[in-house]
């Protein structure tokens, strides 16, 4: 069974750093990019970015909301891919969700963890 | 890279059929027939229900169709039934990133 899930969300104050995980099971890890999103309360999802497998060179593309300052990453060894969230501000609170990539649409989905960031 | 555009809104009483259109432009929808729909309840995490504009993932009731003509797609769902209340969202591949619809929330009456 295919599992994918997020750890490392809570309270931030604006200006600092967290890095969420996403932990998955089920499925060749490295046979897959892996994409991050984020949903604010009452809001649509919005696409934060993916990490491609290293079959294609294991790069990154980001939405332009947080280019800059998110870095997504990949440890196929370990089946988990991580989201580094820098210079946080207080439009990035959400709930973040990881989803496997298969082409070009998320077939599988994590639950989310909630990133707040305030002072 | 904007959002489509999806209405905010629908509804259909049980058994009735029900379409969510999703408009793009021509570097996302009108570009690829890439486009993928979303199922999300309350507190939930979505689910996929349609790929590559008109493919059903396993599981997925025949139901559920989807199309695209021109730069807009679109979701039907027929014999509707009380659990596709829901939140439903339309993406899309635009090159290099990914594009979601604002969401369109069903109302079974």
């Amino acid at each position: 069974e295919v599992q994918l899930v997020e750890s490392g969300g809570g309270l931030v104050q604006p200006g600092r750093s967290l890095r969420l995980s996403c932990t998955t099971s089920g499925y060749t890890f490295g046979g897959y990019a892996l994409s991050w999103f984020r949903q604010a309360a009452g809001k649509g999802l919005e696409w934060v970015g993916f990490v491609r497998s290293k079959t294609y060179g294991g790069t990154t593309e980001y939405a332009a909301s947080v280019k800059g300052r998110f870095t997504i990453s990949r440890d196929d060894s370990r089946s988990i891919a991580y989201l580094q969230m820098n210079s946080l501000r207080t439009e990035d609170t959400a709930v973040y969700y990881c989803g496997r990539s298969n082409g070009y649409f998320f077939d599988y989905w994590g639950q989310g963890t909630l990133v707040a960031v305030s002072s | 890279q904007s959002a489509l555009t999806q209405p905010r809104s629908v509804s259909g009483s049980p058994g009735q059929s029900v379409t969510i259109s999703c408009t793009g432009t021509s570097s996302d929808v009108g570009s690829y027939n890439y486009v993928s729909w979303y199922q999300q309840h309350p507190g939930k995490a979505p689910k996929l229900m349609i790929y590559d504009v008109s493919k059903r993932p396993s599981g997925v009731p025949d139901r559920l169709s989807g199309s695209k003509s021109g730069n807009t797609a679109s979701l039907t769902i027929s014999g509707l039934q009380a659990e596709d209340e829901a939140d439903y969202y339309c993406c899309s591949f635009a090159g290099s990133s990914v594009v979601f619809g604002g969401g369109t929330k069903l109302t079974v009456l």
